[in-house]
């Protein structure tokens, strides 16, 4: 079975400060990679995809995340964050056969203080 | 309508009742999923539905939980005799590309169900 691990649950950022999510993944096949957002008040919406290709892939509003096969992992960055960043990051995966029912992290919720 | 809505959007249910739980998904949209969100979790997959088929309902975690999507657009979870242990945000996301992996999910509001 798949599993995505986050490594924060909680991250505090000042404006402008960079940004660095960790997402890593369990699984022994090949999958696609997201990242949604969840902003306060707002529905899930996707940030960004990975389902093969340049390993670095550009999402909305200046995000990127790289995949990185050997380690198994999809971390999300941002050189310069914003007040409006502040949301709850969700990683997930689904196998590139089958429904592509996703499984996701616990999610991580940043804050960035004006 | 322009995105997934999902109806009520808060439900207070006390132990033991019945609940229905609607999702309309993006007109045209083939594929549509259940999640299940406990606070502090990710969404955890629930059901899957191709049009009107259940094609996957292994992530239902009794069977007091029941999903059916009969004409292949609205679909209603229902959970009977509720327990406690099923509060949380229930999460509906449609998909237009049939059993695609690759096929971006697109999630509505999600419904708050607390048991009391």
């Amino acid at each position: 079975a798949q599993s995505v691990s986050q490594h924060n649950h909680h991250v505090i950022l000042s404006e402008a400060a960079s940004l660095e999510l960790g997402c890593n993944y369990s699984y022994g096949g090949t999958v696609n990679l997201f990242w949604y957002v969840q902003y306060p008040g707002q529905h899930l919406q996707l940030l960004l995809k990975y389902f093969s290709g340049d390993p670095l892939v550009k999402g909305i509003k200046g995000f990127e995340a790289e995949f990185i096969k050997s380690k198994f992992s999809f971390n999300l960055r941002k050189p310069s964050v914003q007040w409006s960043d502040t949301a709850e990051y969700f990683c997930a995966v689904n196998e590139i056969q089958g429904y592509s029912t996703l499984t996701f992290g616990k999610g991580t919720m940043l804050l960035v203080s004006p | 309508g322009a995105g997934v809505s999902q109806s009520p959007r808060y439900k207070v249910a006390k132990r033991g009742q019945d609940v229905a739980l609607r999702c309309d998904p993006i007109s045209g949209h083939v594929s549509l999923f259940w999640y299940q969100q406990a606070l502090g979790q990710g969404p955890e997959f629930l059901t899957y539905f191709q049009n009107e088929a259940q094609l996957d309902k292994s992530g239902l975690p009794s069977d007091r939980f029941f999903a059916e999507r009969p004409e292949g657009s609205v679909s209603t979870l229902k959970i009977q005799r509720t327990q406690q242990e099923d509060s949380a945000v229930y999460l509906c996301a449609s998909s237009f590309t049939p059993g695609t992996p690759a096929g971006e999910q697109y999630f509505g509001p999600g419904t708050r169900l607390t048991v009391t």
